[in-house]
């Protein structure tokens, strides 16, 4: 079955840090893969996301870029902000599914003044 | 527009007790996704909804879980005999067909 597995947390980091979040995955055929960005209280919200081999996704600065080689999608920035604490997941959707997600568990970024 | 409302935000209920969580999707949006995420795990798939219409089930737990999504009104998780083992956060996500999926806030489940 498909399975997402990512860097264990928490991370906490300075302003202006460079972030690197890491995410592997198993999946037979071709996945679509996604980060989704949590805020303390909120619900999941899409922050970038990459449908085939080679395929860069990027959003408020942060890039993540598909890897069929190491099967990885791992999440980076350049310069973090104190505005990005928050929990990044690293999910992916089956070449056969509708819309169903697999989820990794979690990474919390604390990003101090 | 407003996004994936769910209600309540946190639920305490004893064991044995009946749990309803209540998910309103986006104005326009007829499907729906259950997920569950226990304590040190990520979300798990639950249930996938249209209206009416139970499409994908296999991520339920086969006894004292049901979902339904009636044509009109919210979709609704049910979870009948609560144990502390049910205590999790349980997401709602909607989408249109083919299209984004938003997910709600979450309702923070509590079983003493």
């Amino acid at each position: 079955g498909n399975s997402v597995t990512q860097m264990e947390g928490p991370v906490t980091l300075s302003e202006e840090a460079f972030l690197t979040i890491n995410c592997t995955y198993t999946a037979t055929g071709y996945p679509s893969l996604f980060w989704y960005v949590q805020y303390p209280g909120e619900g999941l919200q899409l922050l970038l996301k990459a449908t085939k081999a080679d395929d860069k996704g990027s959003n408020k600065g942060f890039e993540a870029t598909y890897r069929k080689e190491t099967t990885s999608f791992h999440l980076e920035k350049g310069s973090v902000q104190v505005s990005d604490s928050a929990v990044y997941f690293c999910a992916l959707r089956g070449g056969t599914s509708y819309g169903k997600l697999t989820f990794g568990q979690g990474t919390i970024l604390t990003v101090h003044p | 527009n407003a996004g994936v409302m769910q209600n309540p935000r946190h639920l305490v209920r004893r064991r044995g007790q009946e749990a309803r969580l209540r998910c309103s999707p986006m104005k326009g949006h007829s499907h729906v996704y259950w997920y569950r995420q226990l304590p040190e795990e990520g979300l798990k798939f639950m249930v996938y909804l249209q209206k009416e219409n139970i499409i994908d089930e296999s991520g339920m737990p086969k006894e004292r879980f049901s979902a339904e999504f009636p044509k009109e009104g919210p979709s609704i998780l049910r979870i009948q005999q609560v144990v502390r083992g049910d205590s999790a956060a349980y997401f709602c996500a909607s989408s249109s067909i083919g299209g984004k999926k938003y997910f709600g806030p979450g309702t923070r489940l509590t079983v003493l």
